[in-house]
């Protein structure tokens, strides 16, 4: 299988915090990981790909000073929400991919409800 | 750039019934492949089926089968002996080089 770990699950904290968000693949290596955000009953929005090793790829509107992305080994990426605002409460995924290329299926973790009071 | 459209924001199904929901898509990209995801209400994403552009051959993995008409760029997912484990949210998907573009989803109902 291809098991992908996210931690935390669930995250509630106050204004001004910063949240950092993990992401494990436990039995393979991702050349690839992907953070997704999802807002209630709507589809994934894709916000960043990174690649072990290189400075994540941000999609347009996506603020790369408040949502960095850490992708140090080919097992770990980390998504840190900094000065977090009650707007940025949202469900993220992570996924990972052995390679870069389009054909490999993504897995996905099993995300992080972010709550900013 | 992609685009997948998700035309049924909800489907329902009698248990044991089978069930087809709809997604078209549109790519300027020859290689590329489409995908299928379950979201369940726990909200992990789970991996269908998976269809290759330049396979003619339909997908299929146990009750769940591709209707994959790549000239009118419709992917459809057909689940067969719909069970009540299969309600959740379905989301078509397609990867190219632009990363992987996900529809809207569709909720499916499995009424018992």
């Amino acid at each position: 299988g291809a098991v992908v770990s996210q931690h935390p699950s669930w995250v509630i904290c106050k204004s001004g915090t910063s949240v950092k968000i993990e992401c494990r693949s436990l039995d393979f290596q991702a050349t690839t990981m992907f953070w997704y955000r999802q807002f209630p009953k709507k589809s994934l929005m894709l916000m960043a790909t990174s690649n072990e090793g290189s400075k994540a790829t941000y999609e347009q509107g996506v603020e790369k000073d408040k949502f960095l992305i850490n992708h140090a080994s080919l097992t770990l990426s980390t998504l840190t929400v900094t000065s977090a605002h009650p707007e940025d409460s949202s469900f993220y995924i992570c996924s990972a991919s052995r390679q870069s290329f389009s054909n490999q299926p993504q897995h996905f973790g099993d995300g992080t409800r972010l709550s900013i009071l | 750039a992609q685009t997948v459209t998700q035309s049924q924001p909800e489907m329902s199904v009698q248990e044991a019934e089978t069930v087809t929901l709809s997604c078209t898509y549109d790519t300027s990209e020859s290689d590329y492949y489409l995908f299928w995801y379950k979201q369940p209400p726990s909200r992990q994403m789970i991996l269908v089926i998976r269809q290759e552009a330049y396979k003619q051959q339909n997908a299929t993995e146990n009750r769940f089968s591709v209707n994959f008409q790549k000239a009118a760029k419709s992917f459809s997912l057909k689940i067969s002996d719909s069970q009540l484990g299969d309600a959740a949210m379905y989301f078509c998907a397609c990867a190219g080089a632009d990363g992987l573009t996900f529809g809207k989803g569709t909720h499916l109902i499995i009424q018992p």
